[in-house]
């Protein structure tokens, strides 16, 4: 069965420290992505960032950065120089092998002044 | 880049009635739609997925005949909540796949927040 676990339920971090999101998953297709969802306290969904499977380098879009490890399964997002207006839910997810989204639990990052 | 119109974005509804929940791909052709329901401080729970011109398919648990979703065109799917109780109150999304996309990535309306009072 595919899943996503996100074993972080909340993290707090100071204001421009870097931070990192924890996601392992669990599947036995050979092709597949992951994805990183930012979700705000307006419930919007904000994509930002995606690995493919077989991506040799690790995905980067600007402070996101994806620490992809395929042997051990994690997919990590880093971000860079964390602002105030990083705070919100994050959602790892995995493309399944119908096209759905399996989703995370979901981590609470709180950025402090 | 690409949007999906979700409307409404707010809707208090009385028991009994039912709600219409709209979501439009503005700029480009939506051929498969994924719905989801959240409650809070949770993770998104698929409902159903829908494909333009065919019934949608429903996830286990998940009543279609309460749960009505129409995907009659390539831009416009809808979820219709009918006979609505306090307990289908929750946070409804859409999504659209861009599988076609170079980052493959969904694209999400903002949501509906359904009330039943």
């Amino acid at each position: 069965a595919q899943k996503i676990t996100q074993t972080q339920p909340g993290m707090f971090v100071q204001e421009k420290e870097a931070v990192t999101l924890d996601c392992t998953y669990d599947t036995s297709d050979q092709s597949y992505g992951l994805f990183w969802y930012k979700q705000p306290s307006s419930g919007e969904m904000i994509f930002l960032i995606y690995q493919g499977s077989y991506d040799e380098q690790n995905a980067t879009e600007g402070r996101y950065s994806l620490n992809f490890q395929k042997a051990r399964k994690s997919a990590n997002l880093v971000i860079s120089a964390s602002q105030l207006g990083d705070s919100a839910m994050y959602f790892c997810a995995m493309r399944g092998s119908n096209y759905q989204l399996i989703w995370g639990a979901g981590t609470k990052l709180i950025i402090k002044p | 880049g690409a949007v999906v119109s979700q409307h409404p974005s707010r809707v208090i509804c009385k028991s009994g009635t039912s709600v219409k929940i709209e979501c439009r791909s503005l700029d480009f052709q939506a051929t498969t739609m994924f719905w989801y329901r959240q409650f809070p401080k949770q993770s998104l729970m698929l409902m159903a997925t829908s494909n333009e011109g065919s019934k949608a398919t429903y996830e286990q648990g998940v009543e279609k005949d309460k749960f009505l979703i129409n995907h009659a065109s390539l831009t416009l799917s809808t979820l219709t909540v009918t006979s609505a109780h306090p307990e289908d109150s929750s946070f409804y999304i859409c999504s659209a796949d861009r599988a076609i996309i170079r980052n493959y990535g969904y694209t999400f309306g903002s949501g509906t927040r359904l009330t039943v009072v």
